[in-house]
């Protein structure tokens, strides 16, 4: 069974671009939810979809945003850029988020900004 | 609003060693508590998982714990490797999952 799959693996961006991501979750699993790690801050939640909804959301500004298709893949788009949004962008997948139900990662999408 | 917390933060110990690492969360309305393994660069691994409802989990030579009503989590690893050198990170599931900031470890051979 294939894991989540991130593209791209890595991106470079200037100041005031916007930049989407993608993820693939396993197969099967419906929930989709997306992260920032940055050294300062450490992982931080961004959002959770679930079925093409967004189900919960982090305290990050409106520039970030993000939707599911019907396939589960996942995009997460990210406007105006700044320095400050250069991190790791990692997105998990698991079938619906119960209590007991593991987190599956999948390598992230380094993005830095110039 | 929940905050998890992993102390120490960096840990340099010889092969062979047992070690605990410490986690501990301060809303313990969580339905679950994950255990990770992250390497350089790489995303998360999950290593264990117990749900609230449940004191401890094992998979080999790791064994964690949880006692919500303390707010605290620990991992215990058994006759470390210099393979297990990596990040490990907790973090309290609920709404949204929050992490700690992770501690390091490196083992030695």
């Amino acid at each position: 069974k294939a894991g989540v799959t991130q593209t791209p693996r890595y991106l470079i961006k200037t100041r005031g671009q916007q930049v989407t991501l993608s993820c693939s979750p396993i197969s099967g699993h419906r929930s989709v939810s997306w992260y920032q790690q940055t050294p300062g801050q450490g992982l931080q939640f961004l959002f959770e979809y679930f079925s093409e909804t967004q189900r919960n959301k982090g305290n990050f500004p409106g520039r970030f945003s993000g939707r599911q298709f019907s396939n589960s893949r996942s995009e997460m788009n990210v406007s105006t850029l700044e320095l400050g949004d250069s991190a790791l962008y990692l997105c998990a997948s698991s079938p619906y988020r119960d209590s007991d139900e593991k987190l599956f990662f999948g390598s992230g999408t380094q993005l830095s900004v110039l | 609003k929940q905050e998890v917390t992993q102390i120490p933060a960096a840990l340099s110990v010889p092969e062979g060693e047992n070690l605990v690492l410490n986690c501990s969360f301060t809303d313990s309305a969580i339905y679950n508590l994950q255990w990770f393994r992250q390497d350089p660069g790489k995303g998360l691994t999950s290593l264990l998982l117990i749900q609230s409802s449940q004191r401890e989990q094992t998979s080999g030579r790791l064994n964690a714990s949880l006692d919500k009503s303390s707010g605290r989590s620990t991992l215990y690893i058994a006759a470390s490797q210099p393979g297990d050198s990596a990040t490990y990170l907790c973090a309290a599931g609920g709404f949204k999952t929050i992490f700690g900031a992770g501690t390091r470890l490196f083992v030695k051979a």
